[in-house]
Order: structure tokens, then sequence, then C-alpha cells
């Protein structure tokens, strides 16, 4: 088993160019979720997908970001446009669905906006 | 929704000391709670959780207890070592809920 795969681990874009984070869940799991991390503050939750549905975006911003988990393939999250301050690591969990199970992660990807 | 709050925000200790990390929850319907370790450069991973219907469960030189009434629950570390030095995140979720809210995390260095 893998384990959860994400790519790419650093990802450089300039200002106004689009970013694409890919995620592949590990066997077996339908469940994806999107968080946030910048130093000091943690991990903050952006979205909670299963296949071909979004479960819960609360966290995602309303403009220039979007997330979908088609039914083959990896889950993308995407964000259009960047600015500096989406400069970040971007961690993808997944679980295999079940209520109150734990998170499995990958190992992320460092976006730098220049 | 949720909300948790963690604290300390940074831990320093000496070689076999024991280390406390305190979390506060907000939703009394949360009944399960993990806590993630990160070390650096790498993914968070689940190292202990706890639910509902216990006050508290161990695992080596790892144990985490649960206050309910309190809404809050807590990690020890004893004997650390070195490889503990790591972020730690505590997390809650609530019954029927499959997102967990987490802790903004406690950075524990071990000093050798």
């Amino acid at each position: 088993n893998a384990g959860v795969m994400q790519n790419p681990r650093h990802l450089v874009r300039r200002r106004g160019q689009e970013a694409r984070l890919r995620c592949s869940p590990m066997k077996g799991h339908s469940h994806v979720y999107w968080y946030r991390q910048l130093p000091e503050e943690g991990l903050k939750f952006m979205v909670y997908l299963q296949k071909e549905n979004i479960i819960d975006e609360s966290g995602m911003p309303k403009e220039r970001f979007s997330a979908e988990f088609p039914k083959e393939g990896p889950s993308i999250l995407r964000i259009q446009q960047v600015v500096r301050g989406d400069s970040a690591a971007y961690f993808c969990a997944s679980s295999p669905g079940t209520e109150n199970e734990k998170l499995f992660f990958g190992s992320g990807t460092q976006l730098s906006v220049l | 929704g949720e909300n948790v709050e963690q604290h300390p925000s940074t831990l320093s200790v000496q070689e076999g000391d024991s280390a406390v990390i305190k979390c506060t929850y907000s939703d009394s319907a949360s009944n399960y709670f993990p806590w993630y370790k990160q070390e650096l450069g790498k993914r968070p991973q689940l190292i202990i959780d706890i639910r509902s219907n216990v006050g508290e469960k161990k695992d080596q030189r790892i144990a985490v207890t649960l206050n309910k009434t309190a809404k809050h629950f807590s990690l020890h570390i004893t004997e650390t070592q070195p490889e503990d030095s790591a972020v730690y995140f505590c997390a809650a979720q609530s019954g029927g809920s499959y997102i967990p809210t987490f802790g903004r995390g406690t950075s524990l260095i071990v000093h050798p």
C-alpha cells in the first residue's frame, strides 16, 4: 500500500498563474480532505470530498480555489491567479469513510508564489 | 462549529523529562480526539487517539486523558527523547462529522 501520494512536492508559480495540486488517496479510501498549513498556524481545513462529490467546502476561499475528486484519477486542488498569500504547504489526507477514523496524510505540496 | 484551543504553542524540555500538551474544545457533541505528530518537513501522522467513552488511554510512553465535563483533553509524554521533538496537533471531531478540527499545534523541543 503506497499511502497517500501528493505531487508535486514543490511548486513554484508567478503571481497570476494557475496552480494544480494532485492527491491520490490510499487504496480503498474514498474520502479526501485538503488542508492548508502556514507556519505557526496549524492545519486549516479547506474541503472534504468523496468520489464525484464535494461534501463540505466551508474552508475554501470563495474565489480562485476549487477542488474535484473525479470518478477516475486523483483529487485536484486548483488555485487560479495565484497571489503571494497563497504560498503555503497544502496537505491532502484520506480516510476509508467511516465515522471517527484517523486520517492518513500525504507528504504535502509546498507552493511558493513569486 | 467546533473550536479547538491548544497550549502551549512551544514547549522545551530536557531529555528524560515529561511533557504535557493541553487542548480544549467547544462542541459538547465531539466524541473522537486524535493526536498527530509532525516531524520537521514531514507529514502529520496519528500517534494516539481517544474516544469519549473512555477517560484515559496509554501506549508505551504516550498517554491521553479526556475530561468530557470540562471539555478538555491532554497528551502526556514521559521519559522524553530527542526524537520526540516535533509539532503535535490535537483534534476534535463530532459524532456524525467526518471532519476533524485541529488545534494550532505545539512545537516540542527535547534537549539532549
